[in-house]
C-alpha cells in the first residue's frame, strides 16, 4: 500500500509570516492526487487544497499553495500571511486512481505565534 | 445536506465488553472508509468500502474488529472485545466514487476503554 510520510510533527509561526509543511509519499501508481486537510480543535476534518498528479502547476487557495515535485514525491503546503486561525493539524492524504483509498500522514501540528 | 454523522460522539466503555460504532454516509457517496486517529499513529485508513463492498480491510489492527456496511446509507465498526489499547478517536468518511474528490469526515467518536 502506498505510504504517506510528514517529517515536522509540529512547526510554530509567527502571526503573518509564511510556512511550509512538508509531506513525502511512495508510490508506483501513476494516477493518484494528493489533499491536504486542516483538523482545529474542534475535531473537524476540513479540505484545504487538491492537487492532481497529473497536472504540473501548483494548486493555489487563496493563502494556501502546494509545491508538488512528481519526480521527488513531494508535496509540501505553504502558508502565507499566516494568521492566528490556521492553528492546527494538519494532514496530507494520498488518493489512489486506481483503487480509490485514501491514505493519510500522522499529520503536523501548528501554531501561530500572536 | 447533513453531512457525515457518526454516533456516538463520546464511548467510554470497560474492558473485555463490545463497542459499536455507527455511521451514516452523505447520500448518493460510494465510498465510505473508516480511520483511527492516535497521536501515536495520526490516521490509520483501517477499511473502506466500494458501494457497499469491503475493497480492503488489510489496515483492520485485529480480528476484534469487523466492520459492515448493509446498505448504502449505514455502516458499523465493531469491536469485540475492547481493550484500553483500542482507546482513540474513530472517524468515518465518504465520498463519490471518483478518486479526485474529497472525502467529506463525521465529527468522529471518542472512545474511551478502561
Amino acid at each position: 500500500a502506498q505510504t504517506v510520510t510528514q517529517s515536522q510533527p509540529e512547526m510554530s509561526v509567527q502571526e503573518a509570516e509564511t510556512v511550509t509543511l512538508s509531506c513525502t509519499y511512495d508510490t508506483s501508481e501513476s494516477d493518484y492526487y494528493l489533499f491536504w486537510y486542516k483538523q482545529p480543535p474542534s475535531r473537524q476534518m476540513i479540505l484545504v487544497i487538491r492537487q492532481e498528479a497529473y497536472k504540473q502547476q501548483n494548486a493555489t487557495e487563496n493563502r494556501f499553495s502546494v509545491n508538488f515535485q512528481k519526480a521527488a514525491k513531494s508535496f509540501s503546503l505553504k502558508i502565507s500571511d499566516s494568521q492566528l486561525g490556521d492553528a492546527a493539524m494538519y494532514f496530507c492524504a494520498y488518493r489512489s486512481g486506481n483503487n480509490n483509498d485514501m491514505r493519510f500522514g500522522a499529520g503536523t501540528r501548528l501554531t501561530v505565534k500572536p | 445536506d447533513a453531512g457525515v454523522i457518526q454516533s456516538p460522539r463520546h464511548e467510554v466503555t470497560e474492558m473485555g465488553q463490545e463497542v459499536t460504532l455507527r455511521c451514516k454516509p452523505i447520500s448518493g457517496h460510494n465510498s465510505l472508509f473508516w480511520y483511527r486517529q492516535t497521536m501515536m499513529r495520526g490516521l490509520e485508513l483501517l477499511i473502506y468500502f466500494n458501494n457497499n463492498v469491503p475493497i480492503d480491510d488489510s489496515g483492520m489492527p485485529e480480528d476484534r474488529f469487523s466492520a459492515k456496511m448493509p446498505n448504502a446509507s449505514f455502516s458499523t465498526l465493531k469491536i469485540q472485545p475492547s481493550e484500553p489499547r483500542d482507546s482513540a478517536v474513530y472517524f468515518c468518511a465518504s465520498s463519490l466514487g471518483l478518486a479526485n474528490t474529497e472525502a467529506f469526515f463525521g465529527q468522529g467518536t471518542r472512545l474511551t476503554v478502561v
